[in-house]
Formats: structure tokens, sequence, C-alpha cells
């Protein structure tokens, strides 16, 4: 089963910044922040990982809280092929676990 | 295209008939996964393999599927004796096994969706 919750649905406008939270109460030291999103028929996507420190790529950020307890994922300037599903995940350090456990995910609504 | 491809797409089948699907990952990766995906739920674990050897299976993966991953490169999935309950997405994805603390990010195909009738 899923270790992190998150909201079920979220509505965001075009151009504005999306901010998706997901709470992992019970990560552990070794376990990293996962994001992946899934648009539409398609299998999923990575976008962006960290430990502990904030962490910003070309497609998102990733804001850590200090204990670790929950993590917000940030599109800065959402748009509409941003409509997806966005899981967070906890994995274990160095991918010793082979597979990701999704949970149901937080289904974003970019609008116009 | 030098992504995941998965074929086929769609697969409709009749209840009790026997499927095949082909994972072809990213060429030099060695880690193949294999989840299953039914509506409004996210992917869920099937099997992994590293290299040609599978070195984890999810209690879904029942006796009727089994998965193969001969030479180390491509991998098929089959369901034997369909049921309807198999209805679902059947993604595949590839990582190396190399990719440094945190890493190992996993690269999806498109999924083959199964319609049982």
């Amino acid at each position: 089963d899923a270790k992190t919750t998150q909201p079920p649905s979220m509505d965001c406008a075009e151009g504005r910044a999306a901010n998706l939270p997901c709470n992992h109460s019970t990560i552990s030291g070794n376990e990293y922040v996962y994001w992946y999103r899934q648009i539409h028929s398609q299998g999923p996507q990575y976008i962006i990982h960290g430990l502990k420190n904030n962490e910003t790529n070309e497609m998102a950020s990733l804001i850590i809280t200090e204990d670790r307890k929950s993590s917000t994922l940030i599109l800065p300037h959402a748009t509409l092929r941003d409509t997806a599903v966005y899981y967070c995940i906890d994995r274990p350090y160095g991918g010793s676990q082979g597979n990701l456990i999704f949970g149901k995910g937080t289904k974003l609504s970019v609008k116009p | 295209d030098t992504g995941v491809s998965q074929d086929p797409r769609h697969k409709i089948t009749k209840r009790g008939q026997n499927v095949t699907f082909r994972c072809d990952p990213i060429s030099e990766h060695n880690r193949l996964y294999w989840y299953r995906q039914t509506l409004g739920q996210g992917p869920e674990f099937l099997t992994y393999f590293q290299n040609e050897a599978q070195l984890e299976k999810s209690r879904l993966l029942s006796d009727r599927f089994s998965a193969e991953r001969p030479k180390g490169s491509f991998s098929t999935l089959e369901i034997q004796r369909t049921e309807q309950g198999d209805s679902a997405m059947y993604l595949c994805a590839s990582s190396t096994q190399y990719g440094g603390p945190g890493g190992h990010e996993q690269f999806f195909g498109p999924g083959t969706r199964l319609t049982v009738l």
C-alpha cells in the first residue's frame, strides 16, 4: 500500500503556480521523495526527486519540510498540458527496492 | 524514438483466451518492470527483471501470469485463461541499475490496454 497521502483533486488557473501537497507521515531516513505524473492515456513520467534539500529542474520545484513529513511540488507557470494525475512516492536510497508504490495521486486540472 | 515501446497498444480478447504483451526497454537499461493499472487507481507493481533475472514478483502475479526476459533485452508478459478482472492497462518501465543515490528513474512505455469480454 502507498505510504503517502495526497488530495484527490486540485484546480489551477493557466499561467498560475500549481502547488501540490503530499504527506509523508511514515517516511524513513533512507527514503527519497519522488514525484511522477501521468497524463491521460500515457504512462507515468518522472518529474523530480529529493532527499531533504529543495530541488529544482526544468519541469518543477520540490520543497521538502525540515522534518520531511511533507513535500510540495510546484509547477511555476501551469499550462493546459500540465493537466494530469500527480503521484508522490517514498523510495529507499539507492533504488534497492525495485518497484515504485503508487497511491491514487492528485488529479490536477489546469483551466484556461 | 528511443523510449520504451509496448506492443500491442490495445488488445480485446474473450474470457479464457491467452494473451501476450511485449515490451522493448530503452537499450542501455538493464532493469525492466511490469505494472498493472485499473481505472481510477495508480499503477500496481507486478514484477521486475535485472538483465534476464526476475528479481521480484508481486502477490498480484497469479499463476496465470508469467513474464520473461530471455536475453536481457525485451520482455513478454503472458496471461493465460484470461478473466474479466484482468482488464486493465499493463505498463512497462525500464531503468538503469546504476543511477547514484536516489536515482534509478523509471521510464514508462505507453501501456497495453487489455479488455476481456
